[in-house]
């Protein structure tokens, strides 16, 4: 969805370093989410936010943190990087509103390599 | 352990047949179930959804269909097009949240 923005797309970097995913959303969610996916394992999510000031622990936390700047803008950080962190890298926005609140949308995803 | 769990890794079928995704879950208080498309280099977009309330509900090509007693539901896509070709996963919301907890998905190729 061209409306949540992932950058970079893709990322190679070494172990032990220090490494920013950043999502950037226009359309006005409040709901923020970044999950991984592994070959044949689905998404698991790794931490969301609700609002600016809301940061919560998805199911797979360890070795990540976040940061929402403000409502628009959700980063992910390897504080140092490890190599079963390479994966696929996603980040999805919420809005609350009745009907669509179990509806999440994608951005385009960022491919990590750590070697 | 896994509470959603979609069994078969890849599907392929003719076009225009029917395809046949499913989807079984553990937890009884799912209320709320969704199917997700992805096409490789692209995130996952929404495609369906179906309430508890409910056991079928149809859009278009796609129809989904809940079986709460035996917790299954089911994708079907009737009939297929080449262009449907991509990984489906089934999600389902956590503990009344927001937070989705989603199958590994099934790869469905659609051969013309």
């Amino acid at each position: 969805d061209a409306d949540v923005t992932q950058t970079p797309r893709n990322r190679i970097t070494k172990t032990g370093k220090r490494i920013m995913l950043e999502c950037s959303q226009t359309k006005g969610h409040d709901r923020m989410y970044w999950y991984r996916q592994d070959p044949g394992l689905g998404l698991r999510l790794i931490y969301y936010s609700f609002d600016v000031k809301d940061i919560n622990k998805g199911e797979i936390s360890d070795g990540y943190s976040v940061s929402r700047q403000a409502q628009a803008k959700f980063s992910l950080s390897l504080e140092s990087a490890i190599p079963n962190q390479t994966a696929l890298y996603f980040c999805a926005t919420s809005d609350p509103k009745p009907g669509q609140k179990n509806i999440q949308y994608f951005g385009a995803g960022t491919r990590l390599s750590v070697l | 352990d896994q509470q959603v769990k979609q069994n078969s890794p890849s599907l392929s079928v003719q076009e225009g047949r029917i395809s046949i995704l499913n989807c079984d879950y553990t937890n009884s208080m799912f209320d709320y179930f969704l199917w997700y498309k992805k096409y490789p280099a692209e995130g996952p977009t929404f495609l369906i959804s179906i309430s508890s309330i409910k056991d079928k509900n149809e859009d278009g090509r796609f129809t989904v269909f809940l079986n709460k007693s035996a917790k299954h539901l089911s994708l079907h896509i009737v009939p297929s097009q080449p262009g449907d070709s991509a990984v489906y996963f089934c999600a389902m919301p956590q503990g009344g949240s927001e937070k989705l907890v989603f199958g590994k998905g099934t790869k469905l190729t659609v051969n013309p």
